[in-house]
């Protein structure tokens, strides 16, 4: 079985770019999960989404960020226009709401915004 | 609503045990527990809910106090293959998403 697909796995642009990292969750899994991980602040919930629909985006920093999941096996993050501090990686992660609510999370996306 | 974890860092030798800490001021429905490895994905470990179900990893136990907020994980005779960085994520309501804490990373030597 696949695992959580992301692409690009790094990506180097420069301040003021669109960027879009992707990710196609576990077949089956009606959660998923975008994070964001920095040494300085951790591992930062994003947004969530339930069966396509963004349950969660408080996590999301400002409106240069947006995500979208326009079906069950494909989403989108968006950085518009980015900045030097959105360097980081960014982890999708999918799961089945419910009892067992595990996660498994994707291999993640290194930016670096110059 | 973060979680808070310690210790921060731990060293130990091959064989010898650890207990890594979490606690959260909020009520919750379920603590997980992950291990991530240098440039990899966080990995899952366990899940310990409400009412003392669990599931997770053979060779590594944990406990949930529901009334303190607090869980705790055992490394047990560790291994080299242990080292990493342990995140416990936090779950107010069911299904939903979680809180993780800053992490405690764990160092085994020879």
């Amino acid at each position: 079985d696949a695992g959580v697909i992301q692409s690009p796995r790094h990506e180097v642009t420069e301040m003021g770019q669109e960027v879009t990292l992707r990710c196609k969750p576990i077949s089956g899994h009606n959660s998923l999960f975008w994070y964001r991980q920095t040494m300085m602040r951790g591992l930062e919930l994003l947004i969530y989404f339930n069966n396509n629909v963004p349950i969660d985006d408080s996590g999301m920093p400002e409106d240069r960020f947006s995500a979208k999941m326009p079906n069950a096996s494909f989403s989108t993050l968006k950085i518009q226009p980015s900045e030097p501090r959105d360097s980081a990686v960014y982890f999708c992660a999918s799961g089945t709401s419910g009892r067992h609510n595990e996660q498994f999370f994707g291999p993640g996306t290194r930016l670096t915004v110059l | 609503q973060q979680p808070v974890q310690s210790p921060q860092a731990v060293i130990l030798r091959e064989g010898e045990d650890a207990v890594i800490n979490c606690s959260s001021s909020k009520a919750l429905y379920s603590v997980h527990w992950y291990r991530q490895k240098h440039g990899e994905a966080p990995v899952f470990l366990m899940i310990l809910l409400k009412g003392g179900e669990q599931k997770g990893h053979e060779k590594i136990s944990a406990s949930f106090n529901e009334k303190k907020q607090q869980s705790s994980l055992y490394l047990t005779a560790s291994q080299l293959s242990y080292s990493g960085t342990y995140f416990c994520g936090t779950e107010i309501v069911s299904g939903y998403a979680l809180n993780f804490g800053k992490g405690t990373s764990l160092l085994v030597t020879p």
